[in-house]
C-alpha cells in the first residue's frame, strides 16, 4: 500500500520556465511533509519542507504547498535551471509516531 | 549539517554471499536509519539502529538477514546476508537528531552503496 504517491515518474522543462512536481498521500495523520533531491551516486539532500498548519512554504526559487483536504502537495521551482536535473522525492511523516514515508520519485530533466 | 561517509560506494557480490556496509557519521547522532531502494522504488525504511541494544526492524524486515551493529553514536553497520538477486539495490544509512524516533526533522543520508548480486 502506497501511502506517498508521485505519479509522474519524469518531467521535462525548458530552463527558465516553472517545474510543477506532484504528490499525494493517502493517511491523514502525517503532519509534516519533506521534498528531498537526489544527484546521480549521491544521496538524497533535503530541499524543503511544510508542517500541516501551513499551506506554503517558500525558499528562494522552491515552494511547496500543501492542500490537506485533496491530501495533495507540489513542489514549484521558479525559475527552474539545468542544475536543477535531479530525482525528487516526496516524503510524510507524523508526530504519532508514523515513520517517514517516501514517494517513488520524479526524474526532472531541465533543458537549457 | 554533519557529514556521513558511507562505504562501499558500490559492490557486484556473489549469491550466497554476505556484505557490511559501513557508515560513519563526523558528528555525535541520536538517530541512525537503514533504507533501501530497489529499482524504481521508493526508499523502504529497513531498521532504525540503536546505540547499544538490537536494532528497530520495520515489517518485512528480519534481524537474520540484514543484522545491524551500532556499537557507538558516530557508527553502524549492515550486513546483507546470504544474498540473492533479489537483494540488488541501493541501501543507504541516514542521520536524524530528534528524540522522537522518527520526529519532524529532515533527514541527511550518505551517499549509498549500490549492490548488485549476480
Amino acid at each position: 500500500d502506497q501511502q506517498v504517491k508521485q505519479n509522474s515518474p519524469s518531467l521535462s522543462v525548458q530552463e527558465g520556465r516553472i517545474s510543477i512536481l506532484n504528490c499525494d498521500y493517502t493517511n491523514s495523520m502525517f503532519d509534516y511533509f519533506l521534498w528531498y533531491k537526489k544527484y546521480p551516486a549521491e544521496g538524497p539532500t533535503f530541499l524543503i519542507s511544510i508542517s500541516s498548519i501551513k499551506d506554503k512554504n517558500e525558499d528562494g526559487r522552491f515552494t511547496v504547498f500543501l492542500n490537506k483536504s485533496a491530501k495533495h502537495l507540489s513542489l514549484h521551482i521558479v525559475p527552474s535551471q539545468p542544475g536543477d536535473s535531479a530525482v525528487y522525492f516526496c516524503a510524510a511523516s507524523g508526530t504519532g509516531g508514523f515513520k517517514t514515508i517516501f514517494g517513488a520519485g520524479t526524474r526532472l530533466f531541465v533543458k537549457a | 549539517s554533519a557529514v556521513i561517509s558511507q562505504k562501499p560506494s558500490r559492490d557486484i557480490c556473489q549469491r550466497g554471499t554476505s556484505l557490511t556496509i559501513q557508515c560513519q557519521v563526523d558528528s555525535q547522532v541520536t538517530m541512525m536509519f537503514w533504507y533501501r531502494q530497489q529499482p524504481g522504488q521508493s526508499l523502504t525504511l529497513i531498521a532504525t539502529a540503536n546505540q547499544g541494544s538490537e536494532a528497530t526492524y520495520e515489517s518485512g524486515f528480519v534481524i537474520d538477514k540484514f543484522p545491524i551493529s551500532r556499537p557507538n553514536l558516530t557508527f553502524s553497520t549492515l550486513t546483507v546476508s546470504n544474498m540473492s538477486p533479489e537483494d540488488s539495490s541501493i541501501y543507504l544509512c541516514s542521520m536524524g537528531q530528534q528524540g522522537n524516533r522518527f520526529g519532524n526533522q529532515p533527514q541527511h543520508f550518505g551517499d549509498g552503496t549500490r549492490l548488485s548480486i549476480l
